[in-house]
């Protein structure tokens, strides 16, 4: 199976609160997980991305979380702010160049001032 | 948007004619990649092209064409479009051994 299941649906966080977006994959050859920010209107952008030999990254108030043995990675977005009101994408790929990203179907987070 | 432009940005069309979608990058990326975006179901891979002419199937290819002539151009064909092609299409480019992908600014596609 190819799927990467992704909750919640829809978020929403108070300003300075944190938000966390779950997902779960299924197959084990993935190991390349990157998270995208859509804005209304506008084409996806990589935000942060991990491969399975680390646990967690972070780069600023955003964190991925990973835990290989329960197919599991998390975005946490600490501080969240009202500018980061947004859809966010989990995705999945193997390690090989040009294969496809395989998305989770989306998280609209709403960060209230 | 990397280097990415996507033409025309929105279209509307008759059911049962062609159409094609343009993705022009100015990277030199190797790898293009056509989307679609669908409510409820993420992004979906159409196709994809690894160089000049060399092309594959994606997740969703029934019903597109694709071609390459150049490294900056992508086009994708809808022969005959239907309304269940009514979408939000997006074009990526990536590196040469690299898996990050960047994405265009999309076309909206209706489909009538």
């Amino acid at each position: 199976q190819q799927q990467v299941k992704q909750s919640p649906q829809s978020l929403i966080v108070q300003k300075g609160g944190i938000s966390i977006i779950n997902c779960a994959y299924e197959n084990t050859a993935f190991d390349y997980f990157p998270w995208y920010q859509q804005f209304p209107g506008k084409g996806p952008a990589l935000l942060i991305a991990i491969r399975p030999d680390v646990s967690e990254k972070k780069e600023g108030r955003f964190t991925i979380s990973f835990n290989k043995s329960a197919k599991q990675f998390s975005l946490h977005i600490m501080d969240s702010q009202p500018g980061d009101s947004a859809t966010y994408f989990c995705a999945a790929s193997m390690d090989q160049a040009g294969t496809a990203l395989i998305f989770g179907k989306g998280t609209t987070l709403s960060v209230s001032s | 948007d990397a280097g990415i432009t996507q033409s025309p940005r929105h279209k509307v069309t008759e059911t049962g004619t062609p159409v094609t979608l343009r993705c022009h990058q100015t990277e030199n990326h190797r790898y293009m990649y056509w989307y679609r975006q669908d409510p409820g179901h993420g992004l979906r891979l159409i196709h994809y092209s690894y160089g000049v002419k060399d092309t594959d199937k994606g997740e969703v290819s029934d019903g597109y064409s694709v071609s390459r002539s150049k490294t900056e151009d992508f086009l994708l064909t809808l022969e005959s479009a239907t309304s269940s092609q009514t979408s939000v299409y997006f074009c990526a480019i990536s590196e040469f051994g690299l898996h990050e992908q960047y994405f265009g600014p999309g076309t909206r596609l209706t489909v009538t």
